[in-house]
């Protein structure tokens, strides 16, 4: 089963950085481009990263995307409060059963 | 730019219901649409999502079998039907616009409804 992976949480202080990682297992397909959310509460999830490595107009840069092999990984720098939410990252998988595909989300903590 | 869906309610297992979800603000018949669920405390799942012109469908493995995408592009509208529910269809259903017109490797969300509340029980 091809799965997406992400630690349950992170944490940092306000005004550092913090990265989010997002491992794919078992995909086979070739191409694949991995697209980032977040979900504050309450609120609907919104895109931050889209292609690996774009961001929508709106995105601070402080939020920026990376992906090596099958690995993937979301920065975020300048840590702010407003900032605590959770991130899912996510990737359409071409292969048997077709898709789309969610990590199971990393919640980030700003103490 | 705005989706807005409806059709949520409590609903006993194995019953039926119907999901719909209108757009605004942007030009509907150029894009893909998709349904995603969250359920709290397991995350967001994709159930479903449906290429511009209809040609391509895709299920979640979990809904595959029992729920039904469709849109109407003159309407500006995509339904889910949702059939033979279980427990395990409790959520909050999320209409969701996609980047590009195909189901593809470019499929990213960047425009969500507030979502609809399905309860099964």
């Amino acid at each position: 089963q091809s799965v997406l992976t992400q630690p349950p949480s992170v944490s940092a202080a306000p005004g550092q950085k913090v990265a989010i990682s997002c491992s794919a297992i078992n995909f086979d397909n070739g191409n694949y481009y991995v697209s980032w959310y977040q979900e504050v509460p309450g609120s609907a999830p919104k895109l931050l990263i889209y292609e690996d490595n774009l961001r929508p107009s709106g995105i601070p840069d402080r939020f920026s995307g990376s992906k090596s092999g099958r690995s993937a990984t979301l920065d975020i720098t300048g840590l702010q409060t407003g900032d605590e939410a959770t991130y899912y990252c996510g990737t359409w998988y071409s292969g048997v059963n077709a898709g789309f595909r969610f990590g199971g989300g990393t919640k980030l903590t700003v103490l | 730019v705005k989706l807005v869906e409806s059709g949520g309610d409590l609903v006993q297992p194995g019953r039926s219901l119907r999901l719909s979800c209108v757009a605004s603000g942007f030009s509907f018949e150029d894009y893909a649409i998709h349904w995603v669920r969250e359920v709290p405390g397991k995350g967001l799942e994709w159930v479903s999502g449906i290429s511009w012109s209809s040609e391509k469908i895709g299920y979640g493995g979990s809904v595959k079998g029992r729920f039904i995408i469709s849109r109407d592009n003159a309407k500006k509208s995509v339904s889910l039907q949702l059939n033979s529910v279980t427990s395990e269809d409790t959520g909050l259903y999320f209409c969701i616009k996609d980047l590009a017109g195909e189901l593809s490797s470019l499929t990213g969300f960047d425009v969500w409804g507030q979502g609809t509340t399905v309860t099964v029980s």
